[in-house]
């Protein structure tokens, strides 16, 4: 399986810090993309950083990419209650136009 | 804004029956998808389409069927439902091509008794 891992599984922090979640996957891609998931809704798609990428930006998120290590990060700065939800990495591979997604990243502000 | 819309929220069914599941986005969008998401599994993929009258298995199709007779609808079957088909399925469309984010409705919690 071409499934990526998440890390952590759950992160709990206070409203203001910074979170940062981590995504690793097993084969080369094409780009890679960051969603979110409230409870009990659909995903929703933050940011897609391409292959060729290192860093992107939008907002109060950063993502980065290291494609010699297989992995990206999301950063999310000054955090805020709304931004509690589930974080998902999916991964777009070379040939196909489907996406593989991890497992996800459990993410609840403190207020 | 795209709009996907699953036609029930929550669903029960018993063991044995045949199950629709209706997914219709209204962004004239050629790929559509279907996943189901259990906790600790992340989303795999059942079936996805490209274009009308046209179906791909995914990672899990074992169990499923799909219909897309029109552009704007995918249909995902279960023909005979079992209760390892409890979960949450999600649909999911794009516009063609690579770089595409996908657009997701917000589920149907399928229980099957």
């Amino acid at each position: 399986s071409q499934q990526g891992e998440e890390d952590p599984q759950a992160l709990s922090i206070q409203e203001g810090e910074n979170a940062t979640m981590n995504c690793s996957y097993k084969t080369s891609i094409n780009n890679l993309q960051w969603y979110r998931q409230n409870s009990g809704r659909g995903l929703v798609h933050l940011i897609l950083i391409r292959s060729n990428e290192r860093e992107k930006h939008s907002g109060r998120l950063r993502v980065t990419l290291d494609t010699s290590k297989k992995s990206s990060s999301l950063l999310i700065t000054a955090s805020r209650a709304a931004d509690t939800a589930s974080y998902f990495c999916a991964t777009e591979h070379f040939g196909n136009e489907k996406l593989t997604f991890g497992t996800g990243t459990r993410l609840t502000i403190i207020p | 804004d795209v709009k996907v819309t699953q036609s029930s929220r929550y669903l029960v069914k018993r063991t044995g029956e045949k199950v629709f599941l209706e997914c219709v986005q209204d962004m004239d969008h050629e790929n559509m998808f279907w996943y189901r998401q259990d906790p600790g599994l992340g989303l795999r993929l059942i079936y996805f389409s490209y274009d009308v009258k046209m179906k791909e298995k995914g990672d899990i199709p074992e169990g499923y069927s799909v219909s897309r007779e029109k552009k704007e609808r995918f249909s995902l079957i279960l023909e005979s439902a079992s209760t390892n088909q409890t979960s949450m399925y999600l649909c999911a469309s794009s516009s063609p091509g690579f770089d595409q984010p996908q657009h997701f409705g917000d589920g149907t919690r399928l229980s099957i008794l």
